[in-house]
């Protein structure tokens, strides 16, 4: 069963920095590409960033290049959202999905974790 | 940049069949697969419909896509509504390699 668990949401003040992860199981991880997508409250989801499988392509949403880094560990089946510089305007929860492979999957989502800025 | 346009919202009754469309800003709708989600209140998405057409294992077969290039859109059809089908629904393509959503369509079912 593919399983996506994301962790390391919180509060965290204006300027300050937060690392996600998510933990997938349930299929050969180093396969597919990955993807964090985010949700404010009560608004709709937004791509926020994706990574290739083996780590060596990365793309951004512009409202978050230069302060999100993701990257993932295929020895740990583990991805990763390292973000800085928050803002007010980056509270929502953010997800974790799998991509699909044409032909093959479809796409899978993690259960999501919140995160505030706020002071 | 690509965007995909969806109605706010739509109702209907149970039992009854209900069409969500997502029609695309630019290009053609056709040139990348749509893809769409089911949300329930509190839940995180799942995916009712991929690659335009094909239902997931475990989607009832009430589910259905379609695309229509003449108005550059696709649609999601849901028929025999149940009281659970009431979510927001999302449509998805790409722009490039990274993903593009519509703004959502709260479908009420009352």
């Amino acid at each position: 069963e593919v399983q996506l668990v994301e962790s390391g949401g919180g509060l965290v003040q204006p300027g300050g920095s937060l690392r996600l992860s998510c933990a997938a199981s349930g299929f050969t991880f180093s396969t597919y590409w990955m993807h964090w997508v985010r949700q404010a409250p009560g608004k709709g989801l937004v791509w926020v960033s994706r990574i290739n499988s083996d780590g060596s392509s990365t793309s951004y949403a512009d409202s978050v290049k230069g302060r999100f880094t993701i990257s993932r560990d295929n020895a740990k089946n583990t991805l990763y959202l390292q973000m800085n510089s928050l803002r007010a305007e980056d509270t929502a929860v953010y997800y974790c999905a799998r991509a699909r492979i044409t032909g093959a999957t479809w796409v899978y989502w993690g259960q999501g974790t919140l995160v505030t800025v706020s002071s | 940049n690509f965007m995909l346009t969806q109605p706010h919202s739509v109702s209907e009754s149970p039992g009854k069949t209900v069409t969500i469309s997502c029609t695309g800003s630019s290009g053609s709708i056709a040139t990348n697969y749509v893809q769409w989600y089911q949300q329930r209140p509190g839940s995180a998405p799942t995916t009712v419909i991929y690659e335009d057409n094909q239902r997931p294992s475990g989607v009832p077969d009430r589910f259905s896509g379609s695309i229509d290039s003449s108005s550059n859109s696709a649609s999601l059809t849901i028929s025999g509504l149940k009281t659970e089908d009431e979510a927001d629904y999302y449509c998805q393509s790409h722009d490039n390699s990274n993903w593009v959503f519509g703004g959502g369509t709260k479908l009420t079912v009352l």
